[in-house]
């Protein structure tokens, strides 16, 4: 199944702004766009956003995303230690009525 | 506040059959429209959707497990279930439930080990 291609590493320093890619096809983020999910070491993921950029209550303003054409993309502004984390894209696959994934992007505040 | 808590064998054997289920508590599984989700992460490695199963009991499942794969709902017990069949040491990963409106996923359960091994 093909999934969504993102960065495998990005580092940034302390209250810089990290922007995280997730690129797929015209028959999922470019079609219904992407959400996004953080995910800490040994814990679940949680919804940071979703149809590009509505975030769940209790999510910091401090992300944000966006969609230009077949690209999605997570901005984290001011980084925080807390931030450090693994970051995934999702989007649903009308070509294969299937949830893709992306292949992950490890966030490491310097 | 809706939670979801993943139950089941944590070790299964070679070509036997995982069965896994979740239990929906603070909320009814049959009520607003969401669709119930199975979500697997091997050690160190990404995310991979299995399939989900919505409250009508219709299924998606995932291209590549599909003909090992049966999602199933009890709204009785307000719990849905996972069943994969013919088990390698490839299966061997943490097992997450979750709940999905349309394609997003925005309540997970804590995740499951479960171990394919003889």
């Amino acid at each position: 199944q093909a999934g969504l291609t993102q960065p495998p590493s990005v580092s940034k320093g302390l209250r810089q702004t990290a922007t995280l890619t997730c690129t797929g096809n015209s028959n999922n983020v470019g079609n219904q766009g992407a959400a996004w999910l953080q995910q800490h070491q040994g814990h679940p993921p949680k919804l940071l956003s979703y149809r590009n950029n509505n975030r769940p209550s209790g999510i910091s303003e401090r992300f944000s995303a966006s969609r230009s054409g077949n690209t999605a993309s997570l901005t984290i502004t001011g980084l925080q230690p807390e931030d450090e984390a693994d970051y995934y894209c999702s989007a649903w696959d009308s070509s294969l009525s299937a949830l893709v994934f992306g292949t992950g992007t490890k966030v490491t505040v310097l | 506040q809706v939670q979801l808590q993943e139950s089941g064998p944590g070790l299964v054997k070679p070509s036997q059959t995982l069965s896994l289920t979740c239990t929906v508590s603070g909320g009814s599984i049959s009520s607003g429209s969401y669709y119930w989700s199975w979500i697997r992460q091997p050690a160190g490695k990404g995310l991979e959707w299995i399939g989900r199963i919505y409250t009508s009991g219709s299924t998606n499942y995932n291209p590549s497990l599909k003909s090992r794969v049966t999602i199933s709902v009890d709204t009785s017990k307000n719990q849905f279930s996972l069943k994969l069949s013919s088990v390698t040491a490839a299966d061997t990963a943490v097992y997450y439930c979750a709940r999905a409106k349309s394609s997003t996923m925005d309540c997970w359960g804590q995740g499951t080990l479960v171990t394919v091994s003889s």
